[in-house]
């Protein structure tokens, strides 16, 4: 069945350290590959986007992300967190022709001072 | 620049009753998804709206139906409201089917919804 799990329902980190957030995808074909914010009470802002190309994908907020095929992942990176991170994190596809982005279940990130 | 907007920002309903909910999508966008995110989950798929027309519809009865007008912006409608209902709702807004980057959706705020 076509999924996208991300197995972390919460992760804390300490400001200041590194903060990786990972995300698997299980479809036929390589899906494009979403990740998004979603600060408390808030709506969802797109961090950064994988189509094709290059596999390192830079976004904003300092956030990156590395697509790995033969994982099937699309694992988020940031190298210094700040207490502004501490959000809950979607990773979403869809696929080329499609209209719909289908959501793994979010993982939620808190920062410690 | 603005955003995608959505209004109201909450809603009380009770159950049985009838909800519409108001989006306008960011400027250049002309294509209109909404989502339904259940309080811990992430969004599921409502529908997606262009020219007009329903073009996609994920897994929600006839209860939730929608609307976009000449000018993109978009209504969702929900009838006989039930408790399962209460949820945030979410409208995104992208370029029409076809063009490049159509895939990526931008996220109004959300209207919460709460029925009672």
């Amino acid at each position: 069945a076509q999924s996208v799990t991300q197995p972390d329902i919460h992760i804390t980190v300490s400001e200041g350290a590194s903060l990786e957030l990972r995300c698997n995808y299980s479809y036929g074909a390589t899906p494009y590959l979403f990740w998004y914010v979603q600060s408390p009470g808030q709506g969802l802002q797109l961090l950064l986007k994988y189509f094709s190309g290059d596999t390192l994908v830079q976004g904003i907020k300092g956030f990156e992300a590395e697509f790995k095929r033969s994982q099937s992942s699309f694992n988020l990176r940031k190298p210094s967190v700040h207490w502004s991170d501490a959000a809950e994190y979607f990773c979403a596809v869809v696929l080329g022709g499609d209209y719909k982005l289908s959501f793994g279940a979010g993982t939620t990130v808190t920062v410690r001072a | 620049d603005a955003g995608v907007t959505q209004s109201p920002t909450h809603l009380i309903k009770t159950r049985g009753q009838q909800v519409t909910l108001r989006c306008s999508p960011k400027s250049g966008h002309d294509t209109v998804s909404w989502y339904q995110q259940a309080l811990g989950q992430g969004p599921q798929f409502i529908f997606q709206y262009y020219e007009e027309e329903e073009r996609q519809r994920g897994n929600f009865p006839d209860r939730f139906s929608g609307h976009q007008f000449p000018n993109y912006s978009s209504e969702l409608n929900v009838n006989a409201l039930l408790l399962g209902d209460s949820a945030l709702y979410l409208c995104a807004s992208s370029l029409h089917p076809g063009t490049s980057a159509q895939e990526t959706q931008y996220f109004g705020p959300g209207t919460r919804l709460l029925v009672l």
